[in-house]
């Protein structure tokens, strides 16, 4: 069965510096989105994409993070400059219907020191 | 705005016991529900999905889940609960606005005991 393949599973990174999440997900989905779970957390959305532009993003959204789909596969998840509080575990998710459930990926942990 | 609980955060059950996992959403049409799982170390993994028709519904690992419209409600069960069953289990609601997010619940841990 096809997956969400997500990339690093783990990413260490010193606070300020630049961090891009990697996801493939499923080839013929059309809807992507991103969600993070802080440690002990709920799972929260971050951002919804489709046909090429966001089309949702949340309050946690904010001009630190950007989204691309680059070359027709992957879709990267992007922090500028990161922060402590952005310490997470960072799931891909992928549909091919907005009204079909989310697949989702294993997630990146995301550890910022 | 869309709103899911989960009242237990933490739950423990003996092996071989039925189980119930609560689950409450505020939507003001019909909802699409799910109930996803997440096994340590591991993404979320589809159990089952609520979008209309009967209202009990059956998912994988045996588990199913029912849907009360007077209560707002959307309990996962099973009646047997197997020692690999212990995980983090997540309600969640499709929101509003068009996009097929995701609105998930705080989450309930299963712990399974011998």
């Amino acid at each position: 069965e096809p997956e969400v393949t997500q990339t690093p599973s783990h990413q260490v990174t010193q606070m300020g510096q630049e961090v891009i999440l990697r996801c493939v997900p499923i080839s013929n989905h059309l809807y992507f989105y991103w969600y993070r779970q802080i440690l002990g957390q709920k799972v929260e959305f971050l951002v919804s994409f489709y046909n090429n532009e966001i089309s949702e993003k949340s309050e946690i959204f904010d001009d630190q993070f950007s989204v691309e789909r680059p070359d027709g596969s992957n879709f990267t998840l992007k922090i500028r400059s990161t922060k402590l509080e952005d310490s997470a575990m960072y799931f891909c998710a992928s549909t091919g219907r907005m009204d079909s459930p989310l697949h989702f990926g294993n997630g990146t942990r995301l550890t910022v020191t | 705005a869309q709103s899911v609980t989960q009242p237990d955060i933490h739950i423990t059950v003996s092996e071989g016991a039925s189980l119930e996992l609560r689950c409450n959403y505020s939507y003001g049409a019909t909802p699409y529900l799910f109930w996803y799982v997440q096994s340590p170390g591991q993404g979320l993994q589809l159990l089952l999905k609520y979008f209309s028709g009967d209202t009990l519904v059956q998912g994988i690992k045996g588990f199913e889940a029912e849907f009360k419209r007077s209560q707002s409600s959307f309990n996962l069960r099973k009646p047997s609960v197997h020692w690999s069953d212990a995980a983090e289990y997540f309600c969640a609601v499709v929101g509003s606005g068009n996009t097929g997010k995701l609105i998930f619940g705080q989450g309930t841990t299963l712990q399974v005991k011998p």
